[in-house]
C-alpha cells in the first residue's frame, strides 16, 4: 500500500530564512504522481506542484523549489527566504493507479508539516 | 479562473439527521473526487467518479452514498449522521483521472 510520511510535524523559523520540508513516499507502482499541497489558516488546499515518477528534474518556482529523488523516495520541497505569508499547513501526496489501473486520482496525503513564519 | 464550488460553506447537522453536500466542478472538468479532513488530520479520501462513473473509493462509510450527474457536478449524501462526522469535506475536480486535482474551498461539517 502507499504510504506518505512527514516528518516533521511542525517548523519554526524568522522570515528570510530558508527551510526545507522533507517527504518521504512508498509505493510498489513504477508509474505514479507527487504533488505539493498549501492549506493556509482559512482552510482550503492550494496546489502547488505536481511531478511525475518518470521526470526527475528538479523544479523551481519563484521562492519555491523542489527535489525529487526516486533513490530515496523522496520530494522535498524548499522555500527560499520565507515570509509571514508562507505559515500554513503543507501536505505532500502520493498517487498511483486502482486497482484495475483505471484510475490515478486517489490521493494519499502525509500527516502534514505546520509551517510557521514569524516576523 | 474558474474554482471548484461546493455548498454549503458551513453545516450543522443533529445526530441521526441527513446532509447533502454539493460540489460544482471547473468548467470541462469531468472527475470528481470527495475527502475527508478531520480535526488536526490530513484529508482522506472517499470516493471519486470520472464521467458519471464511480471511478475509485476509499473509506466511505456505508451510510454515506455519491453520485456525478450528467453536468458532471456531485453530490455527497451523508445519513444517520454520528458525531464523528463532524469535518471538513473536500470535493476536488481534475481532467480525466491522471490530472491534478483542484480543490474547493470545503464544506465545514457540525454534527451536534
Amino acid at each position: 500500500a502507499q504510504k506518505v510520511t512527514q516528518a516533521q510535524t511542525e517548523i519554526s523559523v524568522v522570515e528570510k530564512e530558508d527551510v526545507t520540508l522533507d517527504c518521504v513516499y512508498e509505493t510498489r507502482d513504477t508509474t505514479y504522481y507527487l504533488f505539493w499541497y498549501k492549506q493556509p489558516p482559512s482552510g482550503e488546499l492550494v496546489f502547488l506542484i505536481r511531478r511525475n515518477s518518470f521526470d526527475e528534474q528538479n523544479e523551481i518556482s519563484g521562492r519555491y523549489s523542489w527535489n525529487f529523488q526516486k533513490s530515496t523516495s523522496s520530494f522535498n520541497f524548499t522555500i527560499t527566504a520565507s515570509q509571514v505569508v508562507d505559515s500554513a499547513v503543507y501536505f505532500c501526496a502520493l498517487s498511483e493507479a486502482n486497482a484495475g489501473g483505471t484510475s490515478y486520482g486517489k490521493l494519499t496525503f502525509g500527516q502534514g508539516t505546520i509551517l510557521t513564519v514569524h516576523p | 479562473a474558474a474554482g471548484v464550488i461546493q455548498s454549503p460553506r458551513h453545516l450543522i447537522k443533529e445526530k441521526r439527521e441527513t446532509a447533502t453536500l454539493k460540489c460544482y466542478p471547473i468548467p470541462r472538468h469531468d472527475t470528481v473526487y470527495w475527502y475527508q479532513q478531520g480535526p488536526g488530520q490530513d484529508p482522506q479520501f472517499l470516493i471519486s467518479f470520472y464521467e458519471k462513473m464511480q471511478s475509485d473509493k476509499g473509506s466511505i462509510p456505508d451510510r454515506f452514498s455519491a453520485q456525478q450527474f450528467s453536468d458532471y457536478h456531485s453530490e455527497l449524501n451523508m445519513s444517520s449522521l454520528e458525531l464523528g462526522d463532524s469535518a471538513l469535506y473536500f470535493c476536488a475536480s481534475g481532467r480525466g483521472s491522471t490530472d491534478t486535482q483542484y480543490f474547493g474551498p470545503g464544506t465545514r461539517l457540525t454534527v451536534l
